[in-house]
């Protein structure tokens, strides 16, 4: 399979917890990016990566919230002292540079209490 | 400020006839746009796309279509098939600056029916 892979697919955890997801890209593909989706929403955008080097992190990613991606292979992004709010589907997708499709992966699905 | 506005929350269609979804934005800086289709608890599959130097673009039982000056485009299928039943994301980027990210509208929910 050379598609996105998303680990692990459900996170249920209690609020306060701090939580981490992984993401693998298609191979070639140097671009990542991390969206989140709730219920009735489109994806929206929270940071996206070149090779290594993070470009761009949405006003939705509090402080709480980092993301990194060393040599530039998987991607990982952590949830520090998660809230309610945080349950959503988080979803990545990369592409190639200068290619304008996105490929999404599965999702991780998180579920705070 | 919602720059992909996918109006209709739901269609439903008979199968065998033409569904059409539309989209409308509103940053005049988008140049390429993209449909994406999502069934529940995956990721979003990516359908068709076109870039803004063209006003029409298919592939296979999909055509898009894209009218600049009104900032609208449409999804056609034909003909629907209970398979194509799933949430239908529209989705606008500007790559002229770069890679930038997808802005996507809410969704609309397909149903082919038998």
């Amino acid at each position: 399979d050379t598609g996105v892979s998303q680990n692990p697919r459900h996170k249920i955890t209690k609020r306060g917890q701090n939580v981490t997801f992984r993401c693998d890209p298609i191979s070639e593909h140097n671009r990542l990016y991390w969206y989140r989706q709730t219920l009735g929403q489109g994806p929206e955008f929270l940071t996206y990566f070149q090779n290594e080097a993070q470009l761009e992190k949405s006003r939705l990613l509090s402080d709480r919230f980092s993301a990194e991606r060393p040599k530039g292979s998987f991607s990982t992004l952590e949830i520090q002292r998660t809230e309610q709010g945080d349950s959503a589907m988080y979803l990545c997708a990369s592409s190639l540079k200068r290619q304008d499709t996105q490929y999404f992966g599965p999702g991780t699905r998180l579920t705070v209490l | 400020d919602q720059q992909v506005k996918q109006n209709s929350p739901s269609l439903s269609v008979q199968e065998g006839r033409i569904s059409i979804l539309n989209c409308d934005y509103t940053n005049s800086m988008f140049d390429y746009f993209l449909w994406y289709k999502k069934y529940p608890a995956e990721g979003p599959t990516f359908l068709i796309s076109i870039s803004s130097i063209k006003d029409k673009n298919e592939d296979g039982r999909f055509t898009v279509f894209l009218n600049k000056s009104a900032k609208h485009l449409s999804l056609h299928i034909v003909p629907s098939q209970p398979g194509d039943s799933a949430v239908y994301f529209c989705a606008a980027t500007i790559t002229y600056s770069g890679n930038t990210p997808l802005v996507f509208g809410k969704g609309t929910r397909l149903s082919v029916i038998a």
